[in-house]
């Protein structure tokens, strides 16, 4: 069964903390994203990364670092640097020649205090 | 530039009636546009996407967008709604000719379907 998993759904830190976010797929997709989202705002891009080894930062990407070490994985890591860190974080990921057709995680809502 | 608005918040809209969800864009060339809806605490699915030829697309669950160059609009629309059609839908779109892999969301507009 295909798809993308993200752990945990919930995740609760104290702030001046770093927090890594899981996001692996099984889809052979070689793209890979980030987003977050917050009420009103839609979908904002933090990183992507379009093959292995290689990323590129998004719109929003100060505070946030990411690694792609392996075609299925695609941590991301929320530093405390990170201001406003709690929102619901969605991974995606997409074939190479159609990167426009996402699919996505069920998420992880990030609530720091 | 690429910027995509969606004007409503929200729509009601009781089952059986049509539906329209509205989206317009602001592309730089030809637009590659799309629609996602998200369920509550879910991921995005896609639902449908133009790219080019004719310019009502079909996609899932009965879902239709129409493409309109000289308004540069894409609305969502369906004939009859259900209430499991309840849900936030966004509007995306990309730049052909952008280098990166990326896609622009929308704010999302939350649609409620009365029974």
């Amino acid at each position: 069964d295909g798809g993308i998993t993200q752990s945990p759904k919930y995740l609760f830190r104290k702030e001046g903390q770093n927090v890594t976010l899981s996001c692996e797929q099984n889809l052979n997709h070689d793209a890979m994203y980030w987003y977050r989202q917050d009420p009103g705002q839609g979908l904002r891009l933090i990183y992507y990364s379009q093959i292995v080894n290689d990323f590129q930062k998004g719109d929003i990407a100060e505070g946030y670092s990411v690694s792609r070490e392996k075609k299925e994985s695609f941590p991301l890591t929320v530093t405390s640097a990170q201001k406003n860190p709690t929102a619901f974080y969605l991974c995606a990921s997409s074939i190479g020649d159609r990167p426009y057709e996402q699919y996505f995680g069920p998420g992880t809502r990030l609530t720091v205090t | 530039a690429q910027s995509v608005a969606q004007p409503e918040d929200q729509v009601n809209v009781a089952e059986g009636n049509p539906l329209t969800v509205k989206c317009t864009y602001s592309v730089s060339g030809n637009p590659y546009l799309f629609w996602y809806v998200q369920y509550p605490n879910r991921g995005l699915q896609f639902l449908l996407k133009y790219i080019t030829g004719d310019n009502l697309v079909k996609g899932s669950y009965g879902f239709e967008a129409e493409f309109n160059k000289s308004q540069t609009s894409f609305h969502l629309k369906k004939p009859s709604a259900l209430v499991s059609d309840s849900a936030l839908y966004f509007c995306a779109v990309r730049d052909p000719y952008s280098s990166a892999s990326k896609i622009i969301f929308g704010s999302g507009t939350r649609l409620s379907i009365r029974p």
